[in-house]
């Protein structure tokens, strides 16, 4: 299964654009990228996901890049209710685990 | 629709005492059934899995035990709490393997 790398924290502003890096160099042919987020004492709740293409729904933005080694969310417009710790998780269409790694703690600021 | 019921929500456990905490998922057949754990302040630690009636998968060895008596039941068992039991323990299903995972709203379970 592929590694995710992401920052441990950021800030950003509220209605402002929020975009969260996510490395994956390892990633597999097979694996989508999955990106969750966890609002403090509540499960985690799933966002978006992507194979090669980008990606867009009512919640949020998902750029793959090129080669598939990075991606980025983007919430195009912040906002306090969206502060929480954001996952990437390349997923395996093959497997049944899901590894979740530490996230990036996103703090929106008013 | 599908829906996740977790219960219960907090749980105060003296050390030693055995747990049980129940998970049921409604409005699909034959899913896929997980259980983590988050320790305070950390990660998703993935404990069981289960991709039907019986069959369970173990990923990391520790006083915990999972059964999946009905095709929508996942079960989180220990026979005698340790103090390192403690965190906040989530269900999660999904519909096939690889597709997006449904979580419940937790069990924060305090071992003291």
């Amino acid at each position: 299964d592929a590694k995710t790398t992401q920052p441990p924290s950021m800030d950003c502003a509220e209605g402002r654009a929020a975009n969260l890096p996510c490395n994956h160099s390892t990633i597999s042919g097979n694996e989508y990228v999955y990106w969750y987020r966890q609002i403090h004492s509540q499960g985690p709740q799933y966002i978006i996901h992507g194979l090669k293409n980008n990606e867009t729904n009512e919640m949020a933005s998902l750029i793959i890049t090129e080669d598939r080694k990075s991606s980025t969310l983007i919430l195009p417009h912040a906002t306090l209710r969206d502060t929480a710790v954001y996952y990437c998780i390349p997923q395996d269409s093959g497997t049944y685990k899901y590894i979740f790694g530490t996230g990036t703690r996103l703090k929106v600021l008013a | 629709s599908q829906t996740i019921h977790q219960w219960p929500a907090t749980l105060v456990q003296p050390v030693g005492s055995p747990l049980s905490l129940e998970c049921t998922v409604e409005g699909t057949s034959n899913p896929n059934l997980y259980w983590y754990r988050q320790a305070a302040g950390r990660g998703l630690q993935l404990l069981f899995y289960s991709v039907g009636i019986g069959q369970i998968s173990s990923e990391v060895p520790q006083n915990l035990s999972a059964s999946r008596p009905q095709d929508r039941q996942f079960i989180l068992s220990s026979k005698k709490l340790l103090l390192s039991d403690s965190g906040f323990y989530l269900c999660a299903w999904s519909r096939d393997r690889g597709e997006k995972l449904f979580f419940g709203s937790g069990t924060q379970l305090s071992v003291l």
